[in-house]
């Protein structure tokens, strides 16, 4: 049973440019989580998405952020004209249910030349 | 807004067991106790987690209060690749209602030679 897959892993875009940040969740899991994790700081939740809704969107930015997850095919963080701020690693977790544990990928790393 | 409150730094020596605490004092009854920790930049790894009852796994121990305000992560015999942040977070284990996941800034274990 494959873990959660983030892709890209690595990803450098220019200032003004989009970044679209890929999460497939393990086998039978309905709901996923974005976070954001700047250098030497913990943590950031971003949002909890169950398929096809978004749920809970308290920790997104209010531009230029956007998440969703399809009923078919990975959930997608989308960053639009990024600055050098967004760099920062954004790792996906996902969970069988509302509660319970979460099962982290490794993350995408993004770099805002 | 985490609900729980860590020490940000600890150091252990090679072999020996690390004792890692974590306050949880507004913690509420259908609440569990939760511990992850994240080597290195890599996606966090869930290690424990339990309700009232002390619980043992092949990673950890987990020793919480009997009024459940305060538990301890124990690492039996620790090695240097047990050098992380180890996140203390609290969640509730039912379907009924949703709850955002909130990592602090964890405690970042040194283990020494």
């Amino acid at each position: 049973n494959a873990g959660v897959m983030q892709n890209p892993r690595h990803l450098v875009r220019r200032r003004g440019q989009e970044a679209r940040l890929r999460c497939s969740p393990m086998k039978g899991h309905s709901h996923v989580y974005w976070y954001r994790q700047l250098p030497e700081e913990g943590l950031k939740f971003m949002v909890y998405l169950q398929k096809e809704n978004i749920i809970d969107e308290s920790g997104m930015p209010k531009e230029r952020f956007s998440a969703e997850f399809p009923k078919e095919g990975p959930s997608i963080l989308r960053i639009q004209q990024v600055v050098r701020g967004d760099s920062a690693a954004y790792f996906c977790a996902s969970s069988p249910e509302r509660t319970g544990e979460l099962f982290f990928g490794e993350g995408s790393r993004l770099t805002v030349l | 807004d985490a609900k729980t409150t860590q020490p940000t730094s600890m150091d252990c020596a090679e072999g020996r067991a690390a004792n890692l605490p974590c306050n949880h004092s507004t913690i509420s009854g259908n609440e569990y106790v939760y511990w992850y920790r994240q080597i290195h930049s890599q996606g966090p790894q869930y290690i424990i987690h339990g309700l009232k009852n002390n619980e043992t796994n092949e990673m950890a121990s987990l020793i919480i209060t009997e009024d459940r305000k305060s538990s301890t992560l124990i690492l039996p015999h620790a090695t240097l690749r047990d050098t992380a942040v180890y996140y203390c977070i609290v969640r509730v284990l039912d379907s009924g209602g949703y709850q955002k996941v909130t990592f602090g800034i964890g405690t970042k274990l040194q283990v020494i030679p």
